[in-house]
């Protein structure tokens, strides 16, 4: 069975500054590999997604991520904090077989300092 | 598209009653997902549907979960009787019949049971 695991609840960073939340998966075939964005009182938004084709995934809002076979990671980062990307982030991975149910990680809260 | 339509968007109620949550998913989309989210065990599927067809409930906490999709454009999900642990955030989601393809969440309904 596959599982998620966000590194850190709760990450704080100051505006402009770097963005890096940690997402480490495990599964015993190929992934299919998400981010999802929650603002308040809303529901989940995806930000990208990794299905085997490039490695490095570019998202919206200018968020990105590195599928590393390796390391089981796939970390989302921004080179620059903006203060409209205070939300929950949310890690999930599904299996290369069908719609199969996304499991999702526990999420983690950004935080944007100004 | 609208996207996926969720109500109420609020629920209180108290301990004992009976609660339906509705959902529409969006047009063409062939699978349905209910979520539920609390602080404690952050995100988890309850319950999803192919076609209309009911595929995995091994999420549903216990029989007082109940959910049904009538027609391809129609969901609930019934509690009955509510207890005040089942306080939370229930989300319907749906996607496309398509390897890999996201999920579209709705707006999610806050249910409080006191």
């Amino acid at each position: 069975a596959q599982s998620v695991t966000q590194l850190g609840s709760h990450v704080s960073v100051s505006e402009g500054a770097l963005v890096l939340l940690r997402c480490n998966y495990s599964s015993s075939v190929p992934p299919y590999l998400f981010w999802y964005v929650q603002y308040p009182n809303q529901g989940l938004q995806l930000l990208l997604k990794y299905t085997s084709a490039a490695t490095l995934v570019k998202g919206i809002n200018g968020f990105e991520a590195e599928f590393k076979k390796s390391e089981t990671s796939f970390h989302l980062t921004k080179p620059s904090a903006h203060m409209s990307d205070a939300a929950e982030y949310f890690c999930a991975v599904s299996v290369n077989s069908g719609n199969t149910p996304l499991v999702f990680g526990k999420g983690t809260r950004l935080s944007v300092i100004a | 598209d609208a996207g996926v339509i969720q109500s109420p968007r609020h629920e209180v109620t108290e301990m004992g009653q009976e609660v339906t949550l509705r959902c529409k998913p969006i047009s063409g989309h062939d699978y349905l997902f209910w979520y539920r989210q609390t602080m404690m065990r952050g995100l988890e599927l309850l319950i999803y549907f192919n076609n209309n067809v009911p595929i995995d409930d091994s999420g549903m906490p216990e029989d007082r979960f109940s959910a049904k999709m009538p027609n391809a454009s129609f969901s609930t999900l019934k509690i009955q009787p509510s207890e005040p642990r089942d306080s939370a955030v229930y989300f319907c989601a749906s996607s496309a019949r398509r390897d890999n393809s996201p999920l579209h969440f709705g707006n999610g309904t806050r249910l409080t049971v006191t």
